[in-house]
């Protein structure tokens, strides 16, 4: 099980906008900045898209952005298109100095 | 330009220990808030962080299995070595090494993984 809770599936049309979302606690998404996101096509390795809730690396598009509330981190992709369709994982720095990794959320542009 | 690469054994048996290698270039681990670490994926299934070496040797361990867990680095080698013991059928997995930044307090470079299977 793991610690982030993230829901199994989410899905969109090209064009709209979806946000997924990341749930942990006061010991990891609520005590700190440090929540960042990953994008996982099919086979290959994750890229990072989001680090430090809100912040893109060089490259990623801006339609890609973070956010946090509490105990919950949320990834917003606007515009969707069809190159976004993945699998997401948020990850979170904790009170006992490791990353948490959340379980995944398949996007599917519909 | 910073790359990563994987390297072992594909096929173990069960409680045998499974060593695996990650090879890097385009950076240095003796470099302050650098870091490289192993993170697996069984198929079908999600991410699993496993291990953390910065650039100070300082270690970090998925708890749930610090126990069968050693990480190791050779600096001069650009090398990260990972040993898991006692491997199982649930250990098969994609294992894939990636560099680590502090600052970013994220994994922003990863390689491609290897695929592991253990099997008797």
């Amino acid at each position: 099980q793991s610690a982030l809770t993230q829901p199994a599936s989410v899905s969109g049309s090209p064009g709209q906008s979806i946000t997924i979302s990341c749930t942990g606690t006061s010991s990891d998404v609520g005590a700190y900045k440090y929540v960042s996101w990953y994008q996982q096509h099919p086979g290959k390795a994750p890229k990072l898209m989001i680090y430090d809730v809100n912040n893109r690396p060089s490259g990623v598009s801006n339609r890609f952005s973070g956010s946090k509330s509490g105990n919950t981190a949320s990834l917003t992709i606007s515009g969707l298109q069809a190159e976004d369709e993945a699998e997401y994982y948020c990850t979170s720095y904790t009170t006992s100095s490791i990353l948490a990794f959340g379980g995944g959320t398949k996007l599917t542009v519909l | 330009q910073i790359t990563l690469k994987e390297s072992g054994p594909t096929l173990v048996k069960p409680t045998q220990t499974l060593t695996l290698t990650c090879t890097f270039s385009g950076f240095s681990l003796s470099t302050n808030r650098l870091g490289v670490g192993w993170i697996r994926q069984p198929p079908g299934k999600a991410l699993e962080w496993l291990a953390l070496i910065y650039w100070d040797d300082d270690k970090r361990y998925n708890p749930s299995l610090r126990s069968r867990l050693t990480i190791t680095k050779d600096t001069s080698k650009n090398q990260v070595v990972l040993t898991m013991t006692n491997m199982d059928p649930v250990d098969t997995a994609t294992y894939y090494c990636a560099h680590y930044y502090d600052i970013l307090t994220a994994y922003n470079y990863w390689g491609q993984g290897t695929v592991v299977t253990v099997s008797s």
